[in-house]
């Protein structure tokens, strides 16, 4: 029930496509989903986040989708870039304790080609 | 500003050998947290700690230890190391109003 499971494992789009990223949870008490961008020898880094009360987030070219009925949420970017090409985790936190223990996917890197 | 640094940044122990990857934020969060990433699986919560004083078990804490004896400092203890333990280790900082993670840039250790 802790588990993120995140889709798929890698990703190959062309500059200017949409790739789209999904994840899926079992726990109803996440309240917090995140997703990192991790480019190859850093930390990763927050791209964006939502809460289950908003079914929509945009942030520049980036969108998370949060479907709370099926539990499930989803990455997509718009205009894709070759520089947006890293690994990207989704990410959730259980309950509202605020301790920040985040439970992450397994990771998709995506290459976007010139 | 640091953030959050870690060091070593590339470490290879021998099997049974003992060391500590330090990990330091100047931001002064309160919460601090030790994962480790393997290819394929994500990253895992070793151990976590919401503030000084005060430590607590993640996902996968077997054959790890921590203290947290100032907000700055967060140092994760490998006793007795062994293959399982080759990995890129984060650690990372939150702030009290924030569910925002920073992280560190990491530390790769190779256990042969």
């Amino acid at each position: 029930q802790q588990q993120v499971k995140q889709s798929p494992q890698s990703l190959i789009v062309q500059k200017g496509g949409i790739p789209i990223i999904n994840c899926a949870y079992e726990n109803t008490a996440f309240d917090y989903f995140p997703w990192y961008q991790q480019f190859p020898g850093k930390g990763p880094a927050l791209l964006i986040a939502i809460r289950p009360d908003v079914s929509e987030k945009k942030e520049g070219r980036f969108t998370i989708s949060f479907n709370k009925s099926a539990k499930q949420f989803s990455l997509h970017i718009m205009d894709s870039q070759p520089g947006d090409s890293a690994t990207y985790f989704c990410a959730a936190a259980p309950g509202s304790s605020n301790t920040g223990k985040l439970i992450f996917g397994q990771g998709t890197t995506l290459q976007v080609k010139p | 500003n640091a953030g959050v640094t870690q060091t070593p940044k590339f470490r290879i122990l021998k099997i049974g050998q003992s060391m500590t990857l330090q990990c330091t934020q100047d931001m002064n969060h309160n919460y601090m947290y030790w994962y480790r990433q393997d290819p394929g699986m994500g990253l895992k919560l070793i151990y976590y700690s919401v503030g000084a004083g005060i430590t607590d078990k993640g996902e996968v804490p077997n054959g790890y230890n921590v203290s947290r004896s100032t907000t700055e400092d967060f140092p994760l203890r490998l006793e007795l190391a062994a293959p399982s333990q080759t990995s890129v280790y984060f650690c990372a900082s939150k702030g009290s109003n924030t569910g925002e993670l920073f992280f560190g840039e990491g530390s790769r250790l190779t256990v042969l």
